[in-house]
């Protein structure tokens, strides 16, 4: 079943804004990962973080992990027209080995 | 980074019809591929998951006489929509993970797009 719940559904910011969504869980993780997906296309993984990491950084993107309330956020600086897409948070439940479990997913537009 | 070939890219059939869809993983061995279903402007939902050499295991609700799936090598497994219905119209994707890891990150196919007349 579906555990991963993301909020906002939708979000229009400007470019040049930071973009921050965010991801609920409701099991134990081994890690939680964060996926963005262009319309019509297939997934593009962006950046994992383990358990017990709390704050990992790739780029423009910063996702940080709070295991105690089960939730994640990712935050993406200085948003860019080309950043519209829809992401995805996405657990992998302890123990690890099992499949991933999508959320619901934050559709980002980025306005010009 | 590891490329996961999906294909078709997209496919239209009348009902009654099976479909095949294939996924391999061009630059790495996948003993593991998950195939999932995502309907306009939702989640991807797992449908099942795939292991080399043997049965594929299925989520609850979805029906393993409908959607057969093949894996029969490290890189190549297959998503059989039989005798389709419209409502079986969806984005089908597959994703794979490398052999050796067991959690991380899954690499995916760009989808098929399945429309049933």
């Amino acid at each position: 079943s579906q555990q991963g719940e993301e909020d906002p559904q939708a979000l229009s910011i400007q470019e040049g804004e930071n973009a921050t969504m965010n991801c609920s869980y409701k099991t134990s993780i081994n890690n939680l990962q964060w996926y963005r997906q262009n319309s019509g296309r297939g997934l593009v993984h962006l950046i994992l973080i383990r358990s017990n990491e709390r704050e990992k950084h790739s780029g423009r993107l910063r996702v940080t992990l709070d295991t105690s309330k089960k939730s994640s956020s990712l935050l993406i600086t200085a948003s860019r027209a080309a950043d519209t897409a829809s992401y995805f948070c996405a657990t992998d439940p302890y123990p690890s080995g099992s499949r991933l479990t999508f959320g619901e997913g934050t559709q980002l537009t980025v306005n010009p | 980074g590891a490329v996961v070939s999906q294909h078709p890219s997209w496919v239209i059939c009348k009902s009654g019809t099976s479909v095949k869809i294939e996924c391999r993983s061009l630059d790495f061995q996948a003993t593991t591929m998950f195939w999932y279903r995502q309907f306009p402007k939702q989640s991807l939902m797992l449908m099942a998951t795939s292991n080399e050499g043997s049965k594929a295991t299925y989520e609850q609700g979805v029906e393993k006489d409908k959607f057969l799936i093949n894996h029969a090598s490290l890189t190549l497994s297959t998503l059989t929509v039989t005798s389709a219905h419209p409502e079986d119209s969806s984005f089908y994707i597959c994703s794979a993970r490398s052999v050796g890891r067991v959690a991380g990150e899954l690499f995916f196919g760009e989808g098929s797009r399945l429309t049933v007349l």
